[in-house]
């Protein structure tokens, strides 16, 4: 069965600072979502991965992908508050059958 | 374009009750996914339609079903409910069904059970 392992499990972090979230999975895969979770509210897709080497941003987070590791990170620049939630990854193997992580709760203090 | 709407939001049941969960997709989206959250298994994926066929299973008892109207409405129904299907469950549509799979998700049902 696909695992997806997402580190750190909780984040706290300043306002101001940079920081990047970890995503490991399990199988080959080239498709790689990331969303972002209010409290209380749905996901929200942030950036879609399709590649090895695959590169987005937007605004203070940049995703990117390497398959060849199994590797997704997340990236925040200066963070600033609107920034805490909790942010998931997503790898889907067997067609539209996604696989989650667990999960990142990312806190920014100011 | 209006996104993907979930009736009821909110459900309180009792236990050994059935229940039924309804999901209107993206206008022209014929994928529809259901996934349980909660906080102790996380994101769990329940089962993909996708015109008006079962393609994807997950790994779910029997009491969890589903099915896909020509419309690509779905609905999915959980039958002797469990203390432990209290959870928030989310339905998301995609467009065709081909990769990529981006999905949009709804804004959930929170079901209780009691």
């Amino acid at each position: 069965e696909l695992k997806v392992e997402q580190n750190p499990l909780f984040l706290s972090m300043q306002e101001g600072k940079n920081y990047t979230i970890y995503c490991n999975y399990s199988t080959t895969s080239d498709r790689l979502y990331w969303y972002r979770q209010d409290p209380g509210k749905s996901l929200e897709s942030l950036f879609v991965l399709l590649s090895n080497g695959a590169v987005k941003q937007e605004g203070r987070l940049m995703a990117s992908l390497d398959t060849k590791a199994r590797l997704s990170t997340l990236h925040i620049t200066a963070a600033v508050h609107d920034l805490s939630a909790t942010y998931f990854c997503a790898v889907d193997w067997t067609g539209n059958q996604f696989y989650f992580g667990t999960g990142t709760s990312l806190t920014v203090i100011p | 374009k209006a996104g993907v709407t979930q009736t009821p939001r909110y459900l309180i049941k009792t236990r050994g009750q059935q229940v039924t969960l309804s999901c209107s997709p993206i206008s022209g989206h014929r994928s529809v996914s259901w996934y349980q959250q909660t906080p102790g298994q996380g994101l769990q994926f329940l089962f993909e339609y996708f015109s008006e066929t079962q393609r994807n299973k997950g790994n779910f008892p029997g009491r969890f079903s589903g099915r896909q109207f020509s419309n690509s409405r779905s609905e999915m129904n959980v039958s002797t409910l469990e203390l432990g299907d209290s959870a928030l469950y989310l339905c998301a549509s995609s467009t065709t069904g081909l990769a990529p799979y981006e999905q949009y998700f709804g804004p959930g049902t929170r079901l209780t059970v009691t």
